[in-house]
């Protein structure tokens, strides 16, 4: 059975400095990983995906993620956080076929002034 | 919130009562699911479709039914056999069947009280 885990229930950085939401996942075989972003009180937003090819996945609002196999991780990052970042972020992982996708538990980030 | 709409965006149910929450989407999609989030928890799969009058259950389905009769609608029924309704309902559809390699596209959300 393929997880994912996102292992901070919750991220605090400063605006204006770097943030790193964390995701680890486990899946056999090649997997297709997701971030998606809640903003409260309304559904999920996609951000990036990965499928194959280059490990650095660049996304909406200035978002990229890493995707790194050895380590099995997907972590998100932004070169400098805003105030307006502040939400809740969802990782999910596929395998490929006919599978409902596996979210991970969410991990707020609070982007402080 | 890209073509999906959930309404209404806030309900009130008294306990013993039948609730139904509207899915609709206008992107042509085969996959349509429902999600359940509590603080804490993430997202819970209810139920899930790939196709017009067929539906599969998710992991908490006990307490909730579900159609599929056209595939541009989902609607969700929460019964009185769901103890604790209480709870932020996501509805989210996938361009293809059953897909895990497919974008999901969520609905605004619809937050169910019980009084």
């Amino acid at each position: 059975a393929q997880s994912v885990a996102q292992p901070e229930d919750q991220v605090n950085v400063a605006e204006g400095n770097p943030l790193t939401v964390k995701c680890t996942y486990s899946v056999s075989g090649n997997p297709y990983l997701f971030w998606y972003v809640q903003y409260p009180n309304r559904g999920l937003q996609f951000l990036l995906k990965y499928i194959t090819g280059d490990n650095l996945v660049k996304g909406s609002y200035g978002f990229e993620a890493e995707f790194n196999k050895s380590q099995t991780s997907f972590h998100l990052k932004k070169p400098s956080a805003l105030v307006s970042d502040s939400a809740l972020y969802f990782c999910a992982a596929g395998r490929g076929g006919s599978y409902i996708p596996t979210f991970g538990r969410g991990t707020s980030l609070i982007v402080h002034p | 919130d890209g073509g999906i709409t959930q309404s209404p965006k806030y309900l009130f149910r008294k306990e013993g009562q039948n609730v139904t929450l509207s899915c609709e989407q206008n992107l042509n999609h085969d996959a349509m699911y429902w999600y359940r989030q509590d603080p804490g928890q993430g997202l819970r799969l209810i139920y899930y479709s790939q196709i017009v009058n067929d539906f599969q259950k998710g992991d908490i389905a006990e307490g909730y039914s579900v159609s599929r009769e056209k595939k541009e609608s989902f609607p969700l029924t929460v019964t009185s056999a769901q103890k604790n309704p209480t709870a932020f309902y996501l509805c989210a559809s996938s361009m293809r069947r059953l897909a895990d390699t497919d974008t999901q596209y969520f609905g605004p959300g619809t937050r169910l009280t019980v009084l």
